[in-house]
């Protein structure tokens, strides 16, 4: 069975620092990996995905992720982080095993970036 | 602009009284789905549809039912809430079932139960 662990569950940061929120996931077959930012009482937006191709995805707002077959990770980075950037963040993973479409989310880890 | 609207968005429902959420979409997505989610957890399928087929995940207690009456609408109907079924309840769309679709999110409609 698929799982995501978010290693960290809080990440404070100060304004124009760099950040990386940490994935690993576990699946047997080929995965397609998705990042979402959930903003305070707000619904899931997409930030990036990895179907396939090139290991380095770029997203919106700045932000871009790796995908490590061999560490079965999808760590987010992003250079320099601005106040608007506190958020939720979600790593999520699908698979051919799966049910089609099924995403399974990891915990969240919660972006905390200080003035 | 297309999207996923959600309403209402914080809905409040005493103890054992039926409520039903809605969703409603401008994407003319195939797909429609309805998550849980609880204080700082992870968002947990409930169910979905693909068009009029209806998809129940397999631990999605009985107390929770689905209506698609027409593709651009979905609804939540909660027959009897507990107070361990208050949580943000989201609404999601894709194009297609697959494992490569990616999943468009309305706002969320958090409910809180007397």
């Amino acid at each position: 069975a698929q799982s995501v662990t978010q290693l960290d569950s809080q990440v404070p940061v100060f304004e124009e620092a760099p950040v990386e929120l940490r994935c690993n996931y576990s699946s047997s077959v080929s995965v397609y990996l998705f990042w979402y930012v959930q903003y305070p009482n707000q619904g899931l937006q997409l930030l990036l995905k990895y179907l396939s191709g090139s290991t380095l995805v770029k997203g919106i707002n700045g932000f871009e992720a790796e995908f490590n077959k061999s560490q079965t990770s999808f760590h987010l980075r992003k250079p320099s982080v601005h106040i608007s950037d506190t958020a939720e963040y979600f790593c999520a993973v699908s698979d051919r095993s799966n049910q089609g479409g099924k995403l399974i989310f990891g915990q969240g880890t919660e972006l905390s970036v200080k003035p | 602009d297309a999207m996923v609207i959600q309403n209402p968005r914080y809905q409040v429902t005493q103890f054992g009284k039926p409520v039903t959420l809605s969703c409603s979409q401008t994407l003319n997505h195939n797909v429609m789905y309805w998550y849980q989610q609880k204080s700082s957890q992870a968002p947990k399928l409930l169910f979905h549809y693909y068009d009029k087929d209806f998809n129940n995940e397999a631990d999605t207690p009985d107390n929770f039912q689905s209506r698609r009456p027409n593709t651009s609408f979905c609804f939540l109907d909660i027959r009897s809430p507990g107070l361990g079924d208050a949580a943000m309840y989201l609404c999601a769309t894709s194009r297609d079932w697959g494992y490569q679709e990616t999943q468009y999110f309305g706002p969320g409609t958090r409910l809180l139960v007397l």
